[in-house]
């Protein structure tokens, strides 16, 4: 019963380069969520997907790219990394509009 | 603006005791709560919820009380555990407004001393 798998665990980018941050649940939910946590705060919302093919900004979106095309799948690109982007990466999924189940989190320091 | 608060970034109990943790709200549109935890190096994980026509929901050794009138849930920890040690959020959402987000505190870390 894997439930939110992400990948990478820990990545160390540098400026201008990019990637894409894995997700993958295996739970059938149509929610689908990626949030950033920065030292000392919250977990703030980048982008968020309530079923394939559709996609809505959250709260801190910029730099962040994103697609749906599966039910199980929902990457996160970061196309020109930045220092600012240091943080970790938590993806989460949701049967309907309540609990959340979270992933492992992806650690990505920008340099 | 913060919607939801949790106002004390550390709290330190010993074993056995009540752990209380707070959080305010400022949303009149928040009709469902949750509290995960959240252990260092993994994601956070659900604990508890209730819904805004409760005032209290229970679960083994943790309850989850809402005062709508002050806008404030506490959770409580009864008795606490070393291995309740964590990071815990509060997390709110509208599910009568539609939203499909959850609006999250900054935490709060227990510390349960053996």
């Amino acid at each position: 019963n894997a439930g939110v798998t992400q990948t990478p665990k820990f990545r160390i980018l540098k400026i201008g380069q990019s990637m894409t941050l894995q997700c993958t649940q295996d739970m059938n939910h149509n929610y689908m969520y990626w949030y950033r946590q920065d030292p000392g705060m919250g977990l703030k919302l980048i982008y968020y997907s309530v079923g394939a093919g559709i996609t809505d900004k959250g709260e801190v979106p910029n730099g962040y790219n994103v697609s749906r095309s599966t039910t199980e799948d929902f990457p996160l690109r970061l196309e020109l990394a930045a220092p600012s982007q240091t943080s970790v990466y938590f993806c989460a999924s949701s049967p309907w509009k309540d609990t959340q189940y979270f992933g492992p989190g992806t650690r990505l320091t920008v340099l | 603006d913060q919607q939801v608060k949790q106002n004390s970034p550390s709290l330190s109990v010993q074993e056995g005791r009540i752990s209380i943790l707070n959080c305010d709200y400022t949303n009149s549109m928040f009709d469902y709560f949750l509290w995960y935890k959240k252990y260092p190096a993994e994601g956070p994980t659900f604990l508890i919820s209730i819904s805004s026509i409760k005032d209290k929901n229970e679960d083994g050794r943790f309850t989850v009380f809402l005062n709508k009138s002050a806008k404030h849930l506490s959770l409580h920890i009864v008795p606490s555990q070393p291995g309740d040690s964590a990071v815990y959020f509060c997390a709110a959402s509208s599910r009568q407004g539609g939203s499909e987000k959850l609006v999250f505190g900054k935490g709060t870390k227990l510390t349960v001393n053996p």
